[in-house]
């Protein structure tokens, strides 16, 4: 079984602030780990992903994560906050071979406060 | 552009009367999921198909039913449609075999009037 969990429905951060978003994961097996976002009135698209290999992984616009396999979390993070960025922001993980089922967890809205 | 296709991009509807949601997914991918979005349950993941067969269910009504066909879109039927059914329906697509990376379409917004 796998599961992920994002801490905190809501954040806020000041423009030109830094940018953690939190995400905890389960997995029985090595995970493959996903952020999405998504903007509003629109599909999710993927932000980054970890596979294997290197366990800082950059994305687009900036942003970034780590895997930590002691601390199972995969937090993202962005050192300064655009206007832009103000979107809902979706952890993700699947697990290796097979059908890859995929579970997401329950979304993190991002604010960005002028 | 993802590639994934959705149609009708909205629709609305009656109580007690039934719709059916398109989908065609990027080229080459084999695997294509549903999932509802609403503001009171979230990202609700519905079902799975891979190569036209079902290969996993979520949370999906009973009023529900999905197919992939041979051509690889799938078709999200919802029927005995009530007010709580109001929300967005996204498809997405991803590779037979990979990471599990998923690519979803702009969805369909789905009101039940």
């Amino acid at each position: 079984a796998q599961s992920v969990t994002q801490l905190g429905s809501h954040v806020s951060v000041s423009e030109g602030a830094l940018v953690l978003l939190r995400c905890n994961y389960s997995s029985s097996v090595p995970p493959y780990l996903f952020w999405y976002v998504q903007y509003p009135n629109q599909g999710l698209q993927l932000l980054l992903k970890y596979t294997t290999g290197a366990t800082l992984v950059k994305g687009i616009n900036g942003f970034e994560a780590e895997f930590k396999k002691s601390e199972t979390s995969f937090h993202l993070t962005k050192p300064s906050a655009h206007m832009s960025d103000a979107a809902e922001y979706f952890c993700a993980v699947s697990s290796s071979g097979g059908y890859q089922k995929v579970t997401f967890g329950t979304g993190t809205k991002l604010q960005v406060i002028p | 552009d993802s590639g994934v296709t959705q149609t009708p991009k909205h629709l609305i509807t009656a109580t007690g009367q039934r719709v059916t949601l398109r989908c065609s997914p990027r080229s080459g991918d084999l695997s294509v999921y549903w999932y509802q979005q609403s503001l009171d349950q979230g990202l609700q993941f519905l079902i799975q198909y891979y190569n036209g067969e079902e290969r996993a269910k979520g949370n999906i009504l009973e009023r529900f039913s999905a197919q992939q066909f041979p051509d690889l879109h799938s078709e999200l039927n919802l029927s005995s449609l009530e007010l709580g059914d109001s929300a967005l329906y996204f498809c997405a697509s991803s590779v037979a075999a990979g990471s599990g990376e998923l690519f979803f379409g702009e969805g369909s917004r789905l009101t039940v009037l």
